[in-house]
């Protein structure tokens, strides 16, 4: 069965790097892992998209095994304004099935 | 850039009644299209993917004479409801992929901002 995992909440401090694990255990073999942000009410935004080792942009880190049955997005200096549910989406189960984590509910203190 | 729309953001309506919601890719051409389905506090879930000229493919458990989708442009997509009943108040969020890579699954999804329906 095609999973798609996160933890499903992480608190942290303002100016902490903040890093949040997505298992997929059955991803499809050329298929890119991107992970986005959503805010209540908001539609889910583009965070950073991967497909082996580290990418980096303006905004996040994304690191991924070679194997690939996992991926982690690291937010380097998280402020207030990051709190946010994080998604990870992935093909799954030999690339048919289109696939939302769990979510990872990120809160962010003083 | 890669912006897209959708329209309403939010519509309440009473039971019985039938809801269209219209998902824009403003600045892109898209060729395929995803609709989701947020319950509160849960991930989304694929309903249906659509391409540009075809039948849309749905989702197991998703019933597609209920969600009607039509992808009649590169640019718009719509989903109608029809018969609404109070369980498909939720919120209804689409995506656009340009699909201009040649490897389609590589292609980012962009989201719309989501439309909130509610059924009396």
């Amino acid at each position: 069965l095609a999973k798609t995992t996160q933890p499903i909440s992480m608190d942290s401090y303002e100016g902490q790097e903040v890093n949040i694990t997505c298992s997929h255990n059955n991803i499809a073999t050329n298929d890119y892992i991107t992970w986005y942000q959503q805010f209540p009410s908001q539609g889910p935004r583009f965070i950073i998209q991967g497909y082996k080792t580290k990418v980096t942009n303006e905004v996040a880190s994304l690191f991924i095994p070679a194997d690939r049955k996992s991926s982690t997005l690291s937010l380097p200096r998280v402020s207030l304004s990051d709190t946010a549910v994080y998604y990870c989406l992935a093909f799954t189960g030999g690339g048919n099935k289109l696939t939302f984590g769990t979510g990872t509910q990120l809160k962010v203190e003083l | 850039g890669a912006v897209v729309s959708q329209h309403p953001s939010w519509v309440i309506c009473k039971s019985g009644t039938s809801v269209k919601i219209e998902c824009r890719s403003l600045d892109f051409q898209a060729t395929t299209m995803f609709w989701y389905r947020q319950f509160p506090k849960q991930s989304l879930m694929l309903m249906a993917t659509s391409n540009e000229g075809s039948k849309a493919t749905y989702e197991q458990g998703v019933e597609k004479d209920k969600f009607l989708i039509n992808h009649a442009s590169l640019t718009l997509s719509t989903l109608t409801v029809t018969s609404a009943h109070p369980e498909d108040s939720s919120f209804y969020i689409c995506s656009a992929r340009a699909g201009n890579s040649g490897l389609a699954n590589t292609d980012t999804q962009y989201f719309g901002p989501g439309t909130r329906l509610t059924v009396l």
